[in-house]
């Protein structure tokens, strides 16, 4: 099925600094989320991606479907910004489950 | 816009009692989900229903009951609690057909 990797595990950074986000699926999707998870939270969608560029507020989505990966741009981290990433895709074996990353989890510190 | 909760939101039960966790929609979505998030770790489905009455499989899908008694509605039943089995239980929902985007609800710590 479906195997959705999600680089790097663990993320530290300073205020102010970019942070990159990526995802890498084995097969070919045709829709793609990004969620975020802050500490004891529930799972919140940042972005619908399925192909091509994306932009809200300091968040930026790539996804280039034929390379089979996306990635997430996060511009001027704050450290709100904690917590952790998830992308997921559609399930090869029905496209209306989807499947999970094991999430980055991303640190800002001051 | 619409919303989903999660009843209750803390459940505490003894080893080999049934556990039942409700879940409600208003964004008239078709498709639920229940997932289990273990800590640290990423999110595996249990059940999802594509519409009232339906009920399909996840990954995790052993231990679990569910129903969908209406279409804003889904429940999980955790059949058997085991000893000091702590997790998290998320429910979510979807269009049915086109669009996967997935909202989450806040959860039911177990």
């Amino acid at each position: 099925g479906q195997q959705v990797q999600q680089s790097p595990a663990s993320l530290v950074l300073q205020e102010g600094e970019n942070a990159e986000l990526q995802c890498n699926f084995s097969s070919t999707a045709t829709q793609l989320q990004w969620f975020y998870q802050r500490p004891g939270g529930s799972l919140v969608s940042l972005l619908y991606n399925p192909s091509g560029t994306k932009h809200t507020g300091r968040l930026t989505s790539t996804t280039v479907t034929k390379e089979r990966r996306s990635s997430l741009h996060i511009s001027s981290s704050q450290i709100t910004d904690s917590g952790t990433y998830f992308c997921a895709m559609p399930h090869t074996g029905g496209a209306d489950r989807l499947t999970f990353g094991k999430g980055t989890q991303l640190i800002i510190q001051p | 816009g619409g919303i989903i909760t999660q009843t209750p939101k803390f459940l505490i039960g003894q080893e080999g009692q049934k556990l039942t966790l409700k879940c409600q929609q208003n964004f008239n979505h078709d498709t639920m989900y229940w997932y289990r998030q273990d800590s640290g770790k990423g999110l595996r489905l249990i059940y999802y229903s594509i519409t009232e009455n339906d009920l399909q499989k996840g990954d995790l899908s052993e231990g679990y009951d569910a129903s969908r008694e209406k279409k804003s509605s889904f429940s999980l039943t955790v059949t058997s609690a085991q000893k000091n089995e702590m997790a998290v239980f998320l429910c979510a929902s979807s269009i049915w057909g086109g669009s996967y985007e997935q909202y989450f609800g806040p959860g039911t710590r177990l």
